[in-house]
């Protein structure tokens, strides 16, 4: 069964601390993407890559970076953590939208980080 | 400013009857369109999707509107089942890129 897997489930972190997200999708999907949920939000999209060490911002990058060394993992990295970066995010993957298609998303389920 | 609107937070359906969910957009550069459905601790999955050329695309249970003039979209679940108690979200692409922008979300609750 192919799909995105996230490292962490829950984590509970204290403010400044560094927090890696680790994703890893086995579709050989050349996009993966970090979304943030919140309530009354929906998923915003934080950052992208559409390729090994490529990286685009999302809507919402501040206070956070990335990184894409292999095509199949896909790290969100808080430098300093926050407390208003208490959120569940998600991972994505998908291949690249071509001409006459929807871009279907792959989600992982979900890490829910509480920043006290 | 959101480009994909989900104006209800909540909807209440008794079992057997149809869930209308609902979607406005802004943006007409759009050029696909999908719901995502996504129960707690579980990431969105995919449900259905609509290209801007169409007006309906049907699967099953669900079906998907379209209505480019308006710039709104709307799921039907007929009939509703419990298990499709959820969190639904609509969400808009363009071809431009690879990228999902989603609206707020909405849960739906289907009463036995």
């Amino acid at each position: 069964d192919v799909k995105v897997t996230q490292s962490s489930r829950y984590l509970v972190k204290r403010t400044g601390e560094k927090v890696f997200l680790e994703c890893v999708q086995d579709m050989d999907h050349e996009n993966m993407f970090w979304y943030r949920q919140d309530p009354g939000l929906g998923l915003r999209l934080i950052y992208f890559s559409y390729d090994v060490k490529m990286k685009e911002k999302g809507d919402i990058p501040e206070g956070y970076s990335v990184s894409r060394e292999k095509k199949e993992r896909f790290s969100l990295i808080l430098e300093s953590a926050s407390t208003n970066q208490t959120s569940m995010y998600l991972c994505a993957s998908s291949q690249p939208q071509g001409a006459g298609g929807a871009n279907v998303l792959t989600f992982g389920a979900g890490s829910r980080l509480t920043v006290l | 400013d959101q480009q994909v609107k989900q104006n209800s937070p909540s909807l209440s359906v008794q079992e057997g009857r149809i869930s209308i969910l609902n979607c406005d957009y802004t943006n007409s550069m759009f050029d696909y369109f999908l719901w995502y459905k996504k129960y707690p601790a579980e990431g969105p999955t995919f449900l259905i999707s609509i290209s801007s050329i169409k007006d309906k695309n049907e699967d099953g249970r669900f079906t998907v509107f379209l209505n480019k003039s308006a710039k709104h979209l709307s799921l039907h679940i007929v009939p509703s089942q419990p298990g499709d108690s959820a969190v639904y979200f609509c969400a808009a692409s363009n071809n431009a890129g690879n990228m999902l922008t989603f609206g707020g979300g909405t849960r739906l609750m289907v009463k036995p």
